[in-house]
């Protein structure tokens, strides 16, 4: 089954450590993107890429950082220089950025 | 400075009557526009797409109006079935760089 899956689910982490978010999708899709939920909000875009070893800030990108070494693969850093990173981190894939994105289930990341 | 507004947090609607959620913009600039549905910690479903070249769409139950000249689309799903209850949020985007800027979201209720 193709699709975009996000590990973990459910986070949690200590204040002042940095985690990373994977995701994978398996759509052989070249464009990937993470957006960031928060309570009665829309989605806001942290970081795109649009080709391998390519990538741009979105408009909330301090504090995060990714990598796309691999078609296939979009992690995301969330570092201690968040000042905010409890919120619900989506990640999604078009086949390329002139077409509809699909989005991964979602990781919760709460910040004790 | 929001760009694209959907100004009704909620909506209810009596099963197999019609559901018309609205979505304001105000970039000019913006000439994709989609309509994504979604769950409570899952990611957005799309449901579907309007170029700015066209100014109206379907697919089955889902038709999105567009209204170039009021900046203002909307999403009419008829009938309303008690599984369209959701959130729904609008995106646009503009040119070639796939940055979805998203709205609010409107919570839809469909009563049996």
């Amino acid at each position: 089954d193709g699709g975009i899956t996000q590990s973990p689910k459910y986070l949690f982490r200590k204040e002042g450590q940095n985690v990373t978010l994977s995701c994978e999708q398996n759509l052989n899709h070249d464009a990937m993107y993470w957006y960031r939920q928060d309570p009665g909000q829309g989605l806001r875009l942290i970081y795109y890429s649009q080709i391998v070893n390519d990538f741009q800030k979105g408009d909330i990108a301090e504090g995060y950082s990714v990598s796309r070494e691999k078609k296939e693969s979009f992690p995301l850093t969330v570092t201690s220089a968040q000042k905010n990173p409890t919120a619900f981190y989506l990640c999604a894939s078009s086949i390329d950025p002139y077409n509809e994105q699909f989005f991964g289930p979602g990781t919760r990341l709460t910040v004790l | 400075d929001q760009q694209v507004k959907q100004n009704s947090p909620s909506l209810s609607v009596q099963e197999g009557r019609i559901s018309i959620l609205n979505c304001d913009y105000t970039n000019s600039m913006f000439d994709y526009f989609l309509w994504y549905k979604k769950y409570p910690a899952e990611g957005p479903t799309f449901l579907i797409s309007i170029s700015s070249i066209k100014d109206k769409n379907e697919d089955g139950r889902f038709t999105v109006f567009l209204n170039k000249s009021a900046k203002h689309l909307s999403l009419h799903i008829v009938p309303s079935q008690p599984g369209d209850s959701a959130v729904y949020f609008c995106a646009a985007s503009s040119g070639n760089t796939g940055k979805l800027i998203f709205g609010q979201g409107t919570t839809l209720q469909v009563k049996p």
